[in-house]
């Protein structure tokens, strides 16, 4: 069955470190890939999505991702977090096709920074 | 930003009652969609529509009942609710299989 794993669930880091949240998902076919985020109180809101060509996509607010098709990932990134980046992120696969997408999604991580 | 509009944000019933979500969008897109965001859990595709036509049910129980008179609304007719059935709906909307634009849900509570 087709699956997304974040890999961190709570992370916690002080303002100006670095980043990472992992994104791995089991599918074979063609996928588009999203990262979205979910501010307290706030709507999920798009951060950054891959449909083709460079595999390195920038988003919103200085994110970043890499599809590295080989190992099925989808990793986020920001080289200087902000105590603003507190909030819900999740990783999705659309596996969708004609007019209506699929999304499947990874259960979550939430990023604390702390000031 | 209000391209997915969603009412009411909260709702609490019995589980003998009866009511509706209501989602509106005003993107001017396609397909539409519910899902269920439950504590612990990751958000759950519980239907899709494309053009007023619903073309998954994602093995949904039959106590959710969703309805798209027309292509910018959509709603989820709700009856006989179990306590577990308590969480976040959201709705959303898409051209096709591109970006979903999600509303900011229903917090529903079954008593």
């Amino acid at each position: 069955a087709q699956s997304v794993s974040q890999h961190n669930h709570h992370v916690i880091l002080s303002e100006a470190a670095s980043l990472e949240l992992g994104c791995n998902y089991s599918y074979g076919g063609t996928v588009n890939l999203f990262w979205y985020v979910q501010y307290p109180g706030q709507h999920l809101q798009l951060l950054l999505k891959y449909f083709s060509g460079d595999p390195l996509v920038k988003g919103i607010k200085g994110f970043e991702a890499e599809f590295i098709k080989s190992k099925f990932s989808f990793n986020l990134r920001k080289p200087s977090v902000q105590w603003s980046d507190t909030a819900e992120y999740f990783c999705a696969v659309n596996i969708g096709s004609g007019n209506t997408g699929k999304l499947i999604f990874g259960q979550g991580t939430t990023l604390q920074v702390k000031p | 930003e209000t391209g997915v509009t969603q009412t009411p944000r909260h709702l609490v019933m019995g589980m003998t009652n009866k009511k509706s979500l209501k989602c509106e969008q005003h993107l001017g897109h396609n397909a539409m969609y519910w899902y269920k965001q439950s504590a612990k859990k990751p958000l759950e595709l519980m239907f899709v529509y494309s053009l007023e036509e619903r073309v998954e049910n994602n093995s949904v129980p039959s106590r959710f009942s969703p309805e798209c008179p027309n292509s910018s609304h959509l709603f989820l007719h709700l009856h006989t609710l179990q306590p577990e059935d308590s969480a976040l709906y959201l709705c959303a909307s898409s051209r096709s299989t591109d970006t979903q634009y999600f509303g900011p849900g229903t917090r529903l509570t079954v008593l």
